[in-house]
């Protein structure tokens, strides 16, 4: 366990439905990331929040909607996915320190039929 | 556009070989550069470089970064089927932990 946890860990959603992925981490870090992982593809960054605030979004479609209610906990609110949303979700979260090293969670596996 | 290039995307070895592992990288804002070892679950964290020339070591495994040529190599010595995993490379480009990663090299290491 590397101190992030994310829920589930495999979901499959209709194009019409809504779910949620969370992730928590106990490490008391302040910066927290969403990150999409396609096959054979590099890693995007999704959204960063830093003390609950949003200081990034990498041009995501609205169909995912982040939420940062405090710095230990960030969600991923998903609705009207498309096929080719499917991929593993990964959260990650940071320390202020000022080190750019991230602990990943082992991600969601989301299958969009 | 910032870009992170790995190669090679796969390879096969057998146990005890050593694996040698290329990551280029042009980007605008430099801050370091960082290897990450995922299996199936999440990925873990195995160096980060800062500087040039300087060698980090961790048992078998080593990297070491070229700010001049942009680029860092990992190798990893005497490989075991534990080492099966896909390794990927970043670099971070500002110091808010936003991270360019590449596509990851796939090693299998067979027994």
């Amino acid at each position: 366990e590397t101190g992030v946890t994310q829920t589930p860990r495999h979901l499959v959603m209709g194009m019409t439905n809504k779910k949620s992925l969370k992730c928590e981490q106990h490490l008391g870090h302040n910066a927290m990331y969403w990150y999409k992982q396609s096959a054979k593809k590099p890693l995007e960054l999704m959204f960063v929040y830093n003390f609950k605030e949003q200081t990034e979004n990498n041009s995501v479609p609205s169909r995912f909607s982040p939420e940062c209610p405090n710095s230990s906990h960030l969600f991923l609110h998903l609705h009207t996915l498309q096929p080719e949303d499917s991929a593993l979700y990964l959260c990650a979260s940071r320390s202020d320190s000022g080190a750019n090293v991230l602990t990943f969670g082992a991600g969601s596996r989301l299958t969009v039929l | 556009e910032d870009k992170v290039v790995q190669s090679p995307l796969s390879l096969v070895v057998h146990e005890g070989d050593t694996v040698t592992l290329n990551c280029s990288y042009e980007v605008t804002n430099f801050r370091s550069l960082l290897w990450y070892k995922q299996e199936k679950k999440a990925p873990t964290f195995l160096f980060m470089l800062t500087s040039s020339g300087i060698e980090k070591k961790s048992g078998r495994l080593s990297s070491i970064l070229d700010k001049k040529e942009l680029f860092s190599i990992l190798n990893i010595t005497a490989t075991q089927t534990g080492d099966s995993a896909i390794y990927l490379c970043a670099v971070a480009t500002d110091s808010w932990g936003k991270l360019q990663f590449g596509a990851g090299t796939q090693v299998v290491v067979t027994p």
